[in-house]
């Protein structure tokens, strides 16, 4: 069975700083990851994914993550956070068979500090 | 209407009654979901539809009955609900085989008193 885990219930950043959101995945199977964002009182919306092929994975709004099979990792990266940003972030993984089963990670806070 | 809605956007409900949610889908998608989104919980996949076919149940209780009459429409009915059941209902949708993203609806927030 698939399961994820984000590293940080709550991250905190300066404006311009560096983001970096942790996410950690166990599958019995080559995974799809994937990357939401959801901003308060709205449904998540996808930042990107990763199915195969290339394992830097670039999505909207700056961010990207690396899928990195050893380390069973997928963390999430933005150069220079912006005020925007701010909102709760979640990993999943799916089984692969079209991805229609996904398990969520707890989520990640993310603040932005001016 | 774009992309995936939710009716009602809030929902406050007692234990006895009987209510039902709407999640509409304007994609072409042939593939609908219903999650269930709990303070302190991982979001939960409770029902997966495939061409109006339900394909997955994730053990939910029944008191929670969905219904899928075709590929752009989903509903949640409820019935007899425990104050436990207060969450964020959230409505996605994907186009099964060609696509791995799912499309996700704003929810409905449900309280039950």
């Amino acid at each position: 069975a698939q399961s994820v885990t984000q590293l940080g219930s709550h991250v905190s950043v300066s404006e311009g700083a560096l983001v970096l959101l942790r996410c950690n995945y166990s599958s019995s199977v080559p995974p799809y990851l994937f990357w939401y964002v959801q901003y308060p009182n709205q449904g998540l919306q996808l930042l990107l994914k990763y199915t195969t092929g290339a394992t830097l994975v670039k999505g909207i709004n700056g961010f990207e993550a690396e899928f990195k099979k050893s380390e069973t990792s997928f963390h999430l990266t933005k150069p220079s956070a912006h005020m925007s940003d701010a909102a709760e972030y979640f990993c999943a993984v799916s089984d692969g068979e079209g991805a229609q089963k996904l398990v969520f990670g707890q989520g990640t806070r993310l603040t932005i500090n001016p | 209407e774009t992309g995936v809605t939710q009716t009602p956007r809030h929902l406050v409900m007692g234990m006895t009654n009987k209510k039902s949610l709407k999640c509409e889908q304007h994609l072409g998608h042939n593939a609908m979901y219903w999650y269930k989104q709990s303070a302190k919980k991982p979001l939960e996949l409770m029902f997966v539809y495939n061409f109006k076919e339900q394909t997955e149940n994730n053990s939910v209780p029944s008191r929670f009955s969905p219904e899928c009459p075709n590929s752009s429409h989903l509903f949640l009915h409820l019935h007899t609900l425990q104050p436990e059941d207060s969450a964020l209902y959230l409505c996605a949708s994907s186009q099964r085989d060609t696509s791995y993203e799912q499309y996700f609806g704003p929810g409905t927030r449900l309280t039950v008193t």
